[in-house]
């Protein structure tokens, strides 16, 4: 059974404070890694695909790297405006995608 | 473009009443799908579908029913409320073909509550 776990499941920075949020995964055959961001009371929105080990992304303060076993999403000097719960999800063999828990973000100013 | 949209944005239910919730998107996308979110739990999805006329049912479709007529919209419909089915509703869409899947557009979605 495809499994995704996210850490930690809060994260609090202050303004310019870089850190890394992880996505732990166990998948049969990946065929994606996918992350996105979700902002309180609305839909989530796709960030990032990634599909094999040693691939990396980079949006803005954002940057997502993949391994075998897991995922990264840097971030780089944030602002408050990044605050958001971050998802992270994987597509197997199985079609669907299987999401994690997500991790909560807050940037304090 | 007005993307992926949802109606109701709000809804009450007592337990026993049946509703549709409506989805539609602009974007031509071949892939829709309806996930229920939940405290604790992250996205789960519900049904699913990959073409017109085409659906399929996800982790958790008990409950549910949906169809696919045209490539725009795709409704899921609730037959009879339980209060287990209290929660957040999203659709999504996503163009096909290669890591298409993953790449998914959701609405806004639709808060359900089930008295």
């Amino acid at each position: 059974e495809d499994q995704v776990t996210q850490s930690p499941e809060a994260l609090r920075l202050q303004e310019g404070e870089s850190s890394s949020l992880n996505c732990s995964y166990t998948v049969s055959g990946l065929r994606g890694l996918f992350w996105y961001r979700q902002d309180p009371g609305k839909g989530p929105e796709f960030l990032f695909t990634l599909y094999s080990a040693g691939e990396e992304k980079e949006k803005e303060r954002l940057k997502a790297t993949l391994t075998k076993k897991e995922s990264f999403l840097h971030i780089t000097a944030p602002k408050p405006e990044d605050s958001a719960t971050y998802l992270c999800a994987v597509q197997g063999e199985v079609f669907e995608l299987v999401f994690g828990k997500g991790t909560k973000l807050t940037v304090n100013p | 473009n007005a993307g992926v949209t949802q109606t109701p944005k709000f809804q009450v239910l007592k337990t026993g009443q049946s509703m549709t919730l409506q989805c539609a998107q602009d974007m031509n996308h071949e892939y829709m799908s309806w996930y229920r979110q939940d405290p604790g739990m992250g996205l789960r999805l519900i049904h699913y579908s990959v073409g017109a006329g085409i659906t399929d049912q996800g982790e958790v479709p008990n409950g549910y029913n949906v169809s696919r007529s045209t490539t725009e919209d795709f409704p899921l419909r609730l037959l009879s409320a339980a209060p287990s089915q209290t929660s957040v509703y999203f659709c999504a869409s996503s163009p096909s073909g290669t890591g298409g899947w993953g790449e998914q557009f959701f609405g806004p979605g639709t808060r359900l509550t089930v008295l």
